[in-house]
């Protein structure tokens, strides 16, 4: 079946300027997760969100940092202002539950490069 | 805060030999471990995982052994392959949230 998919792939963008990464996560899956990893470390938790309920954002690192989440399906993570920190590779993950938050699906990650 | 620590950075291993990967942790909350796999360009995927009720699972080549007293775990690759090298990421969860090691970069030499 399909697993989780991002889009784009890979993402340059100059300093100061907004992006938007996408993320279509596994058919029926309640549970939706935003990772930042950079460059030869572990991942960096940025945000869930589950069903209805509101999202927990307490890793979102600034407020240049927003997602949204339509009910179960299709995420969106912007970045404003984009600065050259921000450069890593932004990954998402999606699980049945939120209470089976150990066995998460991710998808291949869009990398981005803010130059 | 809640935190994982893994060990080593980086871990090269020859082809038949044992790869063994240690993460020790502090959150007593936390209430399962599960380790996950990432090859170059994938996202991470789940390897194996076990519950703090239990001292060791095996799945195939791939053991985890943990030790609850001393809030330790780690994983352990028999008969490491080539084709096991990649960076393994330990992790711990205590029900919403998974928090994750910083990596071991596996490299199984043939």
């Amino acid at each position: 079946g399909a697993g989780v998919s991002q889009s784009p792939s890979n993402k340059v963008t100059e300093k100061g300027k907004d992006v938007e990464l996408r993320c279509d996560p596994i058919s029926g899956h309640t549970a939706l997760y935003w990772y930042r990893q950079r460059l030869g470390q572990g991942l960096e938790f940025l945000i869930y969100f589950q069903g209805n309920s509101a999202p927990d954002k307490s890793g979102l690192p600034s407020d240049r940092f927003s997602a949204e989440r339509t009910g179960e399906s299709v995420s969106t993570l912007t970045i404003q202002r984009t600065q050259q920190e921000d450069s890593a590779v932004y990954l998402c993950a999606s699980s049945i539950l939120l209470s089976l938050s150990y066995e998460q699906y991710f998808g291949p990650g869009t990398r981005l490069t803010v130059t | 805060q809640q935190q994982v620590k893994q060990s080593p950075q980086s871990l090269i291993v020859q082809k038949g030999g044992i790869s063994i990967i240690n993460c020790a942790y502090e959150n007593t909350a936390f209430d399962y471990f599960p380790w996950y796999q990432q090859f170059p360009g994938k996202g991470p995927a789940l390897l194996i995982a076990i519950r703090p009720d239990v001292s060791e699972k095996k799945e195939g080549r791939f053991t985890i052994s943990f030790n609850k007293s001393a809030k330790q775990f780690s994983l352990h690759i028999m008969d490491s392959q080539p084709g096991d090298s990649a960076t393994y990421f330990c992790a711990a969860t205590s029900g919403s949230r998974l928090t994750f090691g910083e990596g071991t970069q596996l490299t199984v030499n043939p």
